[in-house]
């Protein structure tokens, strides 16, 4: 258990639709980090939050949106679902947002079927 | 961050130590190597990383090149439960990075009884 919590962990929606992941980061981590994994395309890097703001983006479609709360918790938001974005949704969590943060940790990930 | 190239997939014996190798030759001074590895649609999980020294824990060892262009993850004695994606990153440790780790494709090891 790596302490990052994310849910749903299955989710099957249909195009055109829209839907929210959440995650919670391990107590006291201030970094969250969004992470898509298709099968085609391997772990591509979303975007991260650090303590409520943005700290990096990757390639996260402008249809996909994110934030992170004044509790940490960090949810990801995706809009006008096409059968591509059907993934597995990876949060982690680090402690820090600069400089050598250590290890990832990752939560189990969250299953977007889009039908 | 520096590229890494590794090999698509490798086998190994069960018991036998597997050997992941990972090229990085554009690497440069402030940067770490680290693994992580991935079990079947999983969460990854982090391994090992080091600078320039070689490095072991509980899980495995790191062996990193001299001129710091190469390294090999050693599993000691691989067990069915080492099948995985294992990836190879590069990143600086600076003020410019926020963190974040940036796959590549990995080496998919398949243990075998």
């Amino acid at each position: 258990d790596s302490g990052v919590t994310q849910t749903p962990k299955h989710l099957i929606t249909a195009t055109g639709q829209r839907v929210t992941l959440r995650c919670s980061p391990r107590s006291g981590d201030l970094s969250v980090y969004w992470y898509q994994q298709s099968l085609d395309q391997g772990l591509q890097f979303l975007i991260q939050y650090y303590n409520g703001e943005e700290r990096a983006k990757g390639n996260i479609l402008e249809r996909f949106s994110a934030q992170q709360f004044p509790d940490l918790h960090s949810e990801l938001n995706l809009s006008s679902l096409e059968l591509g974005d059907s993934a597995l949704y990876f949060c982690a969590s680090s402690p820090a947002g600069t400089g050598l943060t250590g290890e990832l940790f990752f939560g189990e990930g969250s299953r977007l079927t889009v039908l | 961050d520096a590229k890494t190239t590794q090999p698509p997939s490798m086998d190994c014996a069960e018991g036998r130590a597997a050997n992941l190798p990972c090229n990085h030759s554009t690497i440069s001074g402030n940067e770490y190597v680290y693994w992580y590895r991935q079990i079947h649609s999983q969460g990854p999980q982090y391994i090992i990383h080091g600078l320039k020294n070689n490095e072991t824990n509980e899980m495995a060892s790191l062996i990193i090149t001299e001129d710091r262009k190469s390294s090999t993850l050693i599993l000691p004695h691989a067990t069915l439960r080492d099948t995985a994606v294992y990836y190879c990153i590069v990143r600086d440790y600076g003020s410019s990075n926020t963190g974040k780790l940036i796959f590549g494709q990995g080496t998919t090891l398949q243990v075998k009884p």
